[in-house]
């Protein structure tokens, strides 16, 4: 069955500085990836998606995340964080071939000091 | 343009009662999901419908639960005698079509509270 792993439920870092939210996937076949961010009390924003191709994925707000197929993985990071950048995001996995639902990780809360 | 809307945004309920929450997606959008956000479960999938497809319901928990879309626009999910346990936020999404490659738009959501 399907599943997606955040391992770390809360990461605090110092606004400036680089970050890096960690995501695992269980999936047979080639999977389509997504990272979705939460404000408080606000929906899900797509922040990128990895469907095929390049392993490096450009989204919105100055984030990336790679594709690593060896490792299930598709960790999402930026170079420098900004005190706007605390919410909550969520790693998110849907099957290729037609299949719709959306698989989510549980969601890593990311708190910035200033 | 308008992005999706849900009402209402805060609902509380008695236990027992059924409850009614909408969701109007895109316009133009033919996919619509239901997701639960609770704190135990996290976010699961509910439901999906695509155009006039029979819905993928396999992610209701209950028979107490049931979702319709009318005119391939506006959805209703319907919880019949609410429990202590349904209180979470109740999430819609709309997408243009129903492949996996197509961003799903969420809504705010409806926080409901079953007393």
């Amino acid at each position: 069955a399907q599943s997606v792993t955040q391992p770390d439920i809360h990461i605090t870092v110092s606004e400036g500085a680089s970050l890096e939210l960690r995501c695992n996937y269980s999936y047979g076949a080639t999977p389509y990836l997504f990272w979705y961010v939460q404000s408080p009390g606000q929906g899900l924003q797509l922040l990128l998606k990895y469907f095929s191709g390049d392993t490096l994925v450009q989204g919105i707000k100055g984030f990336e995340a790679e594709f690593k197929r060896s490792q299930s993985s598709f960790n999402l990071r930026k170079p420098s964080v900004h005190w706007s950048d605390a919410a909550e995001y969520f790693c998110a996995v849907g099957a290729s071939g037609g299949y719709n639902k959306l698989i989510f990780g549980a969601g890593t809360r990311l708190a910035v000091h200033p | 343009g308008a992005g999706v809307s849900q009402s209402p945004s805060n609902k509380v309920t008695e236990k027992g009662k059924d409850v009614e929450l909408r969701c109007d997606p895109i316009s133009g959008h033919t996919a619509l999901y239901w997701y639960r956000q609770s704190l135990g479960q996290g976010l699961e999938f509910l439901i999906y419908f695509q155009g006039n497809s029979a819905p993928d319901k396999s992610g209701l928990p209950s028979d107490r639960f049931s979702a319709e879309r009318t005119g391939g626009s506006v959805s209703t999910l319907t919880i019949q005698r609410t429990q202590q346990e349904d209180s979470a936020v109740y999430l819609c999404a709309s997408s243009l079509a129903g492949s996996g490659s197509y961003e799903q738009y969420f809504g705010p959501g409806t926080r409901l509270t079953v007393t």
